[in-house]
């Protein structure tokens, strides 16, 4: 069974601290990403990756950085988390090949507070 | 730049037939998916339409594409209290004739069935 693995669940963090969200999927997919999903917003892209040490910014990079060091690993870090980076934060992961239609597969979703 | 746009809302009553309507504005879009997310998971594929077609059915889902208005519907019929959760509509994002990987997200429509 697929799957696109999301390290924490909830994390309930200081203003302040610096934050790590861990995704890793074991489907060999090229692309990765990162989205935060807040009420009556949709899903927002902050960050993407067609491949390993490659990283691109999506609609709402500031306050947040990513780290790709490994195919199967994509890393999102608030360096000092604020009460406005509060929301539910998704991995992504998608194959750019011939042949496919081009789906994300989901994780189930890191849940963040920030006090 | 490119937008997708849906309604908030949506209650109907079990067995009625609930119809989740989107607008999208790249006209040059491979894919339009629709993803359903239900409480405190991630969001999983329910269905996806090849942008050269008008329509798709898939046992209790129809969806219907107007490549004209850019409009895009998701029917479910019969509707089932399982059926509840957020309903969220995307399209493919493309840069010249290149499909992007990356997909755009409406804001989800929360569909409630009542018993």
């Amino acid at each position: 069974d697929v799957k696109v693995t999301q390290s924490s669940r909830y994390l309930v963090k200081r203003t302040g601290e610096k934050v790590f969200l861990e995704c890793v999927q074991d489907m060999d997919h090229e692309n990765m990403f990162w989205y935060r999903q807040d009420p009556g917003l949709g899903l927002r892209l902050i960050y993407f990756s067609y491949d390993v040490k490659m990283k691109e910014k999506g609609d709402i990079p500031e306050g947040y950085s990513v780290s790709r060091e490994k195919k199967e690993r994509f890393s999102l870090i608030l360096e000092s988390a604020s009460t406005n980076q509060t929301s539910m934060y998704l991995c992504a992961s998608s194959s750019p090949r011939a042949g496919k239609n081009g789906e994300l597969f989901f994780g189930e979703g890191s849940r963040l507070t920030v006090l | 730049g490119e937008d997708v746009e849906q309604s908030l809302f949506l209650s109907v009553r079990e067995g009625d037939s609930s119809v989740i309507n989107c607008t999208y504005t790249d006209s040059s879009s491979t894919y339009l998916y629709w993803y359903k997310q239900e409480p405190g998971a991630g969001l999983q594929l329910l269905t996806y339409i090849f942008s050269n077609m008008d329509m798709k059915q898939d046992q209790r889902l129809t969806v219907l594409l107007n490549k004209k208005d850019k409009h895009l519907s998701l029917r479910i019929a019969d509707t089932q209290t399982g059926d509840s959760a957020i309903y969220f509509c995307a399209e493919s994002m493309t840069a010249g004739s290149s499909n992007t990987g990356k997909l755009i997200f409406g804001q989800g429509t929360t569909l409630q069935v009542k018993p």
